[in-house]
């Protein structure tokens, strides 16, 4: 079936520093890929998505390019903040599980000042 | 702002009591999902709803049962609560097809004594 790896955490930043956080699918079909990310105590936000092949997906600095040659969807930050401290999922949907999303198991980032 | 609500963000209840856990959503989106999330274990789909007064089982339906008797509103109904129902419930929405991504509650603390 549908599958969502991503690395594993915690990623220790200090602040400014480039953030990668690599993730691989496994899917049938022409999924659509996204990254959410949830802030402590709190529920998910979908912060960006893809739906298509070499799709580039972008929102508040994070970037993260639909590369289907290689089954990545890797999200990247310029240089992160401490605010940016938080639990970040790859996910996918549309693959053979239809509407439903898959999501990968989350990595979490630390930002220090 | 687009939102989706959860009535209780936290709630604690005793082990055999029946417990409801409503969701509301403004979007006049077609599906909603109920996941729980446990540390190490990620999001677990319970159940979700791709029209009123339809329901699927997730991965984990055991113990559970929802309603959806008007499409802004799903409920999730634990029968009889158990100790190893404690965990973080999320209710999350979207439109018809998996291109358009999730939009999530900020959750509900559960824990059941």
């Amino acid at each position: 079936g549908d599958s969502v790896t991503q690395m594993e955490g915690p990623v220790t930043l200090s602040e400014e520093a480039f953030l990668t956080i690599n993730c691989t699918y496994t899917a049938t079909g022409y999924p659509s890929l996204f990254w959410y990310v949830q802030y402590p105590g709190e529920g998910l936000q979908l912060l960006l998505k893809a739906t298509k092949a070499d799709d580039k997906g972008s929102n508040k600095g994070f970037e993260a390019t639909y590369r289907k040659e290689t089954t990545s969807f890797h999200l990247e930050k310029g240089s992160v903040q401490v605010s940016d401290s938080a639990v970040y999922f790859c996910a996918l949907s549309g693959g053979r599980g239809g509407f439903k999303t898959i999501f990968g198991a989350g990595t979490r980032l630390f930002v220090k000042a | 702002d687009v939102k989706v609500t959860q009535s209780s963000r936290y709630l604690v209840k005793r082990t055999g009591e029946k417990v409801f856990l409503e969701c509301v959503q403004d979007m006049d989106h077609e599906n909603m999902f109920w996941y729980r999330q446990d540390p190490g274990l990620g999001l677990r789909l319970i159940y979700f709803s791709y029209d009123v007064k339809m329901k699927e089982k997730g991965d984990i339906p055991e113990g559970y049962s929802v309603s959806r008797e008007k499409k802004e509103r799903f409920s999730l109904i634990l029968e009889s609560a158990s100790t190893n129902q404690t965990s973080m419930y999320l209710c999350a929405s979207s439109l018809r097809g998996g291109n358009y991504g999730y939009t999530f509650g900020s959750g509900t603390r559960l824990t059941v004594v």
